[in-house]
């Protein structure tokens, strides 16, 4: 298994410009979550997802979109570049249940916008 | 709400030293605890959990953690650190559906 893959590993946006991270993972995973990480704020939740067709906010979502199409696709797009989405981006999924929230994570993006 | 606060951002060790990192948490419902780890350049991995049983747990690389309820905590300890344990680390919490509450973040520094 690949397990999470996420596309590109790093790009330089201008602002104004839009662009796709792309997410993929091949464990059959029912959830899948986007983070951002900024230096010494941890790992906030931008947006997740609990299966196919389903998507909810999380921490930060402001200035991004995602969508679920396929239970091995997470996509996050960001339409009007700013800099402050500097950032890494981090993919995740996991298999929820009673004794399993672990999440297994992407390489991450790192996203300059200047 | 759901919280993580873990209470040493740098920690500067020399090699051979003990290492203990505090985590402490704010969750309702029955928890389930996660230590991660981030080497330089590279993505989060997991480096243990507690889902129930001992709350005393060992994780790969020679950590272990300790939950003690009545502290809302989940301590990360190690006897003894090696210059490759240079990372950040992170503690988190199970969430509300599905998710994780991740702390700030604790950067250790191993001196050879």
């Amino acid at each position: 298994n690949a397990g999470v893959t996420q596309t590109p590993k790093f790009r330089i946006l201008k602002i104004g410009q839009s662009m796709t991270l792309q997410c993929a993972q091949d464990m059959n995973h029912n959830y899948m979550y986007w983070y951002r990480q900024d230096p010494g704020m941890g790992l906030k939740l931008i947006y997740y997802s609990v299966g196919a067709g389903i998507t909810d906010k999380g921490e930060v979502p402001n200035g991004y979109n995602v969508s679920r199409s396929t239970t091995e696709d997470f996509p996050l797009r960001l339409e009007l570049a700013a800099p402050s989405q500097t950032s890494v981006y981090f993919c995740a999924s996991s298999v929820v249940g009673p004794s399993s929230y672990e999440q297994y994570f992407g390489p991450g993006t790192r996203l300059t916008v200047t | 709400a759901q919280s993580v606060s873990q209470h040493n951002h740098h920690v500067i060790l020399s090699e051979a030293a003990s290492l203990e990192l505090g985590c402490n948490y704010s969750y309702g419902g029955t928890v389930n605890l996660f230590w991660y780890v981030q080497y330089p350049g590279q993505h989060l991995q997991l480096l243990l959990k507690y889902f129930s049983g001992d709350p005393l747990v060992k994780g790969i690389k020679g950590f272990e953690a300790e939950f003690i309820k009545s502290k809302f905590s989940f301590n990360l300890r190690k006897p003894s650190v090696q210059w490759s344990d240079t990372a950040e680390y992170f503690c988190a919490v199970n969430g509300d559906g599905g998710k994780l509450i991740f702390g700030q973040g604790t950067e250790l520094s191993v001196k050879p």
